[in-house]
C-alpha cells in the first residue's frame, strides 16, 4: 500500500544548528513533493514544491532534497531559530490530490 | 485581504445531532477541499471539489456530506452517521486541483467535540 512516512517524534535542536527532517515514501512515484509548516491548533501553510528532475530547492533559509531512488526528501532549516519551532508536513501530489504525511514536531531550543 | 475562512473555530454538539461546517474563499480558485486531522494521524481527505456542482468523495467519506452551489463556498455537513466525529476539521482551496504542483491554501480550521 502507498505510504508516507515522517519521523513521529519530536526534533529537539538547538538555535543556530541546522534542523534536517526526513520524508520517506513507498509504493508512489511522485512528479512533485511539498513541504508545510502547521502551528498549533492552525491550518497548514505551504513552504516548498520540489519537482522529480529537481534534485535541490533552496528558498531563504530552507533546502529541500528530493532523492527519487532512494524514496526520499529531506527538508532543511539553516540557522535555526525559535520562531521556526512547528509541525512540518511532508505531502505528495498526484492527480486531483495531494496526500499529507503525518508531520514531525520541530522544537528549537534557544 | 485575500483568503480562505471557516467558522466556527470551536463547535460542540450533542451526539446524534448534525452539523455542518462553513468554508468560504474568496481567492477565486476552482478546487476545494475538506480534511480531518486526528492526533496522531496525517490529514486526511473527506471530500474535494474541481469545479461548481461536481464532487468527489476522498479517502474517508462516510459520515460526511458537502455541496458545491457557489465557487467561493464548500460547505461541510457531519451527519449522525459519523462514528467518530470529533476532530480538527481543515478546509483549504487550490487554482486547479488536478495536478500535484498545486498549493493548498488552508483555512485556520474548525475543532468540532462531540459529546
Amino acid at each position: 500500500s502507498q505510504k508516507i512516512e515522517q519521523n513521529s517524534e519530536a526534533l529537539n535542536i538547538q538555535e543556530g544548528k541546522t534542523a534536517t527532517l526526513t520524508c520517506n515514501y513507498t509504493n508512489y512515484s511522485p512528479a512533485y513533493l511539498q513541504w508545510y509548516r502547521q502551528d498549533p491548533g492552525r491550518g497548514p501553510v505551504f513552504l516548498l514544491l520540489i519537482r522529480e528532475n529537481e534534485k535541490e530547492k533552496r528558498k531563504e533559509r530552507l533546502k529541500v532534497t528530493f532523492d527519487t531512488t532512494l524514496k526520499q526528501s529531506l527538508f532543511h532549516i539553516t540557522a535555526s531559530q525559535p520562531a521556526d519551532s512547528a509541525t512540518y508536513l511532508c505531502a505528495i501530489g498526484g492527480y486531483q490530490k495531494v496526500t499529507f504525511g503525518i508531520g514531525t514536531k520541530l522544537q528549537v531550543i534557544p | 485581504d485575500g483568503g480562505i475562512t471557516q467558522s466556527p473555530k470551536y463547535l460542540f454538539r450533542k451526539e446524534g445531532q448534525n452539523v455542518t461546517l462553513s468554508c468560504e474563499q474568496n481567492l477565486n480558485h476552482d478546487a476545494m477541499y475538506w480534511y480531518r486531522q486526528d492526533p496522531g494521524q496525517g490529514l486526511r481527505l473527506i471530500y474535494y471539489s474541481q469545479i461548481v456542482n461536481d464532487f468527489q468523495k476522498g479517502d474517508i467519506a462516510e459520515g460526511y456530506s458537502v455541496s458545491r452551489e457557489k465557487k467561493e463556498s464548500f460547505p461541510l455537513t457531519v451527519t449522525s452517521a459519523q462514528k467518530n466525529p470529533t476532530a480538527f476539521y481543515l478546509c483549504a482551496s487550490s487554482i486547479e486541483g488536478r495536478e500535484g504542483t498545486d498549493t493548498q491554501y488552508f483555512g485556520p480550521g474548525t475543532r468540532l467535540t462531540v459529546l
